[in-house]
């Protein structure tokens, strides 16, 4: 059974830091790999998705990376702003369309 | 563009009431739908899935029980609701593997916190 952890659990950071959440996996044989951000109260959005076949991923100031073999993966956030501040979780696919789910990384990056 | 719909956005209910909760999805066909439930201080928990018309897997035993009448409507109901039922339920979809990493990001809704009381 796949597991999924993520590491820190909380992160409080001042504003303009680069950051780097961390995302463990127990299985390597996954099909994709997901991060999100979840404000409080709120659904979940997609930031960024690597594909198994793929290293990274990049958007604006977030970077994610894959490494497979070893079962991790990063989200790199570059010069953090307060608006930055949200749960980000990754996900984990194993190709049966079913996402498995770390507890998340709650960052608050105060000015 | 392809959108989803979650209601109630808060719902209060006493033990032993019935509950349903609604999700649509709109502009895709033959989404892949998803219940999760995010308990204070836990992960996200996925109830069920459905990869088709009247296709629920279940994932958790519980008291709760999913339907998909039509293609992109996925339900979440219980017969009585129990203490343990409180929390907050997102309803979710993606697209059937494409091999677009794109259209295969799963989308969530805006959620319904639930509370038992």
């Amino acid at each position: 059974k796949q597991e999924v952890t993520q590491i820190p659990a909380a992160l409080s950071v001042p504003e303009g830091e680069n950051l780097v959440l961390n995302c463990s996996f127990t299985d390597s044989a996954i099909y994709n790999l997901q991060w999100f951000r979840q404000d409080p109260g709120k659904g979940l959005t997609s930031l960024l998705l690597i594909q198994s076949s793929q290293r990274e991923q990049t958007s604006g100031r977030l970077n994610a990376s894959l490494d497979k073999s070893s079962g991790r993966s990063t989200l790199y956030i570059a010069a953090s702003q307060p608006g930055d501040s949200a749960t980000y979780l990754c996900a984990v696919e194993g190709g049966s369309y079913i996402p498995t789910f770390g507890r998340g990384t709650s960052l608050i990056v105060h000015p | 563009s392809q959108t989803i719909h979650q209601w109630p956005a808060t719902l209060v209910q006493p033990v032993g009431s019935p509950l349903s909760l609604e999700c649509t999805v709109e502009g895709t066909s033959n989404p892949n739908l998803y219940w999760y439930r995010q308990a204070a201080g836990r992960g996200l928990q996925l109830l069920f899935y459905s990869v088709g018309i009247g296709q629920i897997s279940s994932e958790v035993p519980q008291n709760l029980s999913a339907s998909r009448p039509q293609d992109r409507q996925f339900i979440l109901s219980s017969k009585k609701l129990l203490l343990s039922d409180s929390g907050f339920y997102l309803c979710a979809w993606s697209a059937q593997g494409t091999g677009d990493a794109t259209n295969e990001k799963l989308f969530f809704g805006s959620g319904t916190q639930l509370s038992v009381l």
